[in-house]
């Protein structure tokens, strides 16, 4: 069973450019989230996603960002016009079932994104 | 809001020797669960050990326990007998229960082996 799956690794956009991150779930999770860690910090919440529903997007900056999680495929967060200030690394985690249950996080290795 | 307070940006051991790890946190929920995460070098989060705020026995697994102090809001980690492979960034992690799984980080601390 193949961990939670991010790609690219690395990722480098111009100033202005969009920004793509995939992420496909462990087999049989059904819940995704997205965490942008800055240099030296912690993990910061962005959205909480099921499958085709946005669950919690309390944490994803209101414009130039957003996240799916189609019925078929992986989860993508998709940053518009790209600022030096997104430069960080986004993480992508995964979970069986989400509200009342109790299940840790399986997180993928991240994308390293750097704006230029 | 809850937040998560990681107070040592760095820490350094000598292998085979124990260190903790600090949390603290502040929330009004009384159902919650905490966790402490490893991200090595290679930058994957690992969960090391997990606690359920409404057990009152602290929890281990094989070198790494908690010292879980639910009225004071505290929720060390204890590694023992340290290796070096244990030199990584550690997270300390809040859940609420009955919620959205947000899941609310502190800023990390840096703990370091030396050999």
């Amino acid at each position: 069973n193949a961990g939670v799956m991010q790609n690219p690794r690395h990722l480098v956009r111009r100033r202005g450019q969009e920004a793509r991150l995939r992420c496909s779930p462990m087999k049989g999770h059904s819940h995704v989230y997205w965490y942008r860690q800055l240099p030296e910090e912690g993990l910061k919440f962005m959205v909480y996603l099921q499958k085709e529903n946005i669950i919690d997007e309390s944490g994803m900056p209101k414009e130039r960002f957003s996240a799916e999680f189609p019925k078929e495929g992986p989860s993508i967060l998709r940053i518009q016009q790209v600022v030096r200030g997104d430069s960080a690394a986004y993480f992508c985690a995964s979970s069986p079932a989400g509200q009342g249950a109790v299940t840790e996080a399986f997180f993928g290795q991240g994308t390293r994104l750097t704006v230029v | 809001a809850q937040t998560v307070t990681q107070s040592q940006p760095e820490m350094s051991v000598q292998e085979a020797e124990t260190v903790t790890l600090s949390c603290t946190y502040d929330t009004s929920e009384s159902n919650y669960y905490l966790f402490w995460y490893k991200q090595p070098p290679s930058r994957q989060m690992i969960l090391v050990i997990r606690q359920e705020a409404y057990k009152q026995q602290n929890a281990t697994e094989n070198r790494f326990s908690v010292n879980f102090q639910k009225a004071a809001k505290s929720f060390s980690l204890k590694i023992s007998d340290s290796q070096l492979g244990d030199t990584a960034m550690y997270f300390c992690a809040f859940m609420k229960l009955y919620n959205n799984n947000d899941m609310r980080f502190g800023a990390g601390t840096r703990l370091t082996v030396k050999p």
